[in-house]
């Protein structure tokens, strides 16, 4: 599995945009890069995924280097709720293995 | 639609016992996946099984074991139970087992070991 680098933590003004950074210089070729988040006492939730280009979603945005080593997710006017533990996650493409490998993540802090 | 369910909410119980968790997988998802959370780390992988067949294992002992029902409900059995395997378990199903698809958690189980 790549190896993923984030900062541990954090924080952003409400209603302000958000950049998390995530270093996945190991990642290959095929692997996809996904973001999930896991607000307090919940299960992690999927955020976004992608490849090579840019992607957009209702709930971020995810901007990937064009080396590929490197991908920032994008909170456009962070609210309260987005305050989570957001994870980073490269993951090969193949039938079967679903695994998903979560490192310690980044923990955002939405200041009101 | 309901979405991953898991039972019980929380347990508590001792050093060499045995538990059961339980998990029902959203309706129409075929593949569930097992993780193990400990206090202040990523959820870790334990098993991933579709259409009731074992398709991923992580870096556990075999003291956890797993199934899938034809239901495509799961149990995760932990035997021996240790100190260091209280820690909150997740449940995640996915619709095809495909690894580039979503997965959906459930709010776990938080298992305590005394």
């Amino acid at each position: 599995d790549a190896k993923t680098t984030q900062p541990n933590s954090m924080e952003s003004n409400e209603e302000e945009p958000v950049h998390l950074p995530c270093n996945h210089s190991t990642i290959s070729g095929t692997d996809y890069i996904h973001w999930y988040r896991q607000l307090p006492s919940q299960g992690p939730e999927y955020v976004i995924h992608g490849l090579t280009s840019n992607v957009n979603n209702r709930m971020a945005s995810l901007a990937i280097a064009e080396d590929r080593k490197s991908s920032t997710l994008i909170l456009h006017r962070a609210t309260l709720r987005d305050a989570a533990v957001y994870y980073c996650i490269p993951r090969v493409r193949h039938f079967g293995n679903e695994k998903l490998t979560f490192g310690t993540g980044t923990r955002l802090t939405i200041i009101p | 639609d309901a979405g991953v369910t898991q039972s019980p909410t929380h347990l508590i119980k001792t050093r060499g016992q045995h538990v059961t968790l339980r998990c029902s997988p959203i309706s129409g998802h075929k593949s569930v996946s097992w993780y193990q959370q400990v206090l202040g780390q990523g959820p870790q992988f334990i098993f991933q099984y579709y259409e009731k067949e074992e398709r991923g294992r992580g870096n556990f002992p075999d003291r956890f074991s797993a199934r899938q029902f034809p239901n495509y409900s799961s149990e995760l059995n932990v035997n021996a139970l240790l100190l260091g395997d209280s820690a909150l378990y997740l449940c995640a199903s996915s619709s095809t087992g495909e690894n580039y698809n979503e997965q959906f958690f459930g709010p776990g189980t938080r298992l305590t070991v005394l």
